[in-house]
């Protein structure tokens, strides 16, 4: 099954808050993270959030921790048509000595002028 | 630092031609990772290497798919004979040996297979 499940799609008007959704399985990850991936473009690291923490705040983002439920929120405060784009939660697998990422499968994410 | 550069960009060939597509990490970046991105699914890790060597290529779809690092600042992923299917978009990440572990992405290559 998915290790990290996300919606596909969600739609805002510009000017309201986006919150994108996230669920992981791993719970010994130890770091979460929130790329996001604008067209023709690699994946950009937008934020991350070590597991020891419930909330990361960074100007207009907002990350969320339960990690009871291993749930992964992203807030974007004053959504912009420039926020248009994908947004990718990933966690970190630990195996023999190293460490790499699951992403999920991206929320597009359209802002409405 | 100018980030992952990869090349090139677009890539289309047709159908049993061999395919090349080039990486060159962030300089200090012990790690090297290739993905295969495509809209059915999403975002796959093929191999990686630590510190120019593969440490686990079971993400490689076949023996079509070689992949290499010669040295620090230098890594390849070959398909041969390409097929359709191939049509992607292939990304090279690298990272830090440290946490926070956070991987840096280059602008990635569309292959189109014919």
């Amino acid at each position: 099954g998915e290790d990290v499940e996300q919606s596909l799609f969600l739609s805002v008007r510009e000017g309201d808050s986006s919150v994108i959704n996230c669920t992981y399985t791993d719970s010994s990850s130890t770091y979460l993270y929130w790329y996001k991936q604008e067209p023709g473009a690699g994946l950009q690291l937008l934020t991350y959030i070590f597991s020891n923490m419930d909330m990361k705040q960074d100007q207009r983002l907002t990350v969320l921790l339960n990690k009871k439920d291993k749930h992964l929120s992203l807030r974007i405060a004053d959504t912009q048509t420039g926020d248009s784009a994908i947004y990718f939660c990933a966690e970190i697998h630990s195996g023999a000595g190293s460490y790499q990422l699951t992403f999920g499968k991206g929320t597009k994410l359209s802002v409405i002028p | 630092d100018a980030g992952v550069i990869q090349s090139p960009r677009h890539e289309v060939t047709e159908m049993g031609q061999e395919v090349t597509l080039r990486c060159k990490p962030i300089s200090g970046h012990d790690y090297l990772f290739w993905y295969r991105q495509t809209m059915m699914r999403g975002l796959e890790l093929l191999i990686y290497f630590n510190n120019n060597v593969p440490i686990d290529d079971s993400g490689m779809p076949e023996d079509r798919f070689s992949a290499k690092m010669p040295n620090a600042s230098f890594s390849t992923l070959k398909i041969q004979p390409s097929e359709p299917r191939d049509s992607a978009v292939y990304f090279c990440a690298s990272r830090e040996a440290g946490g926070p572990f956070e991987q840096f992405f280059g602008p990635g290559t569309r292959l189109t297979v014919l």
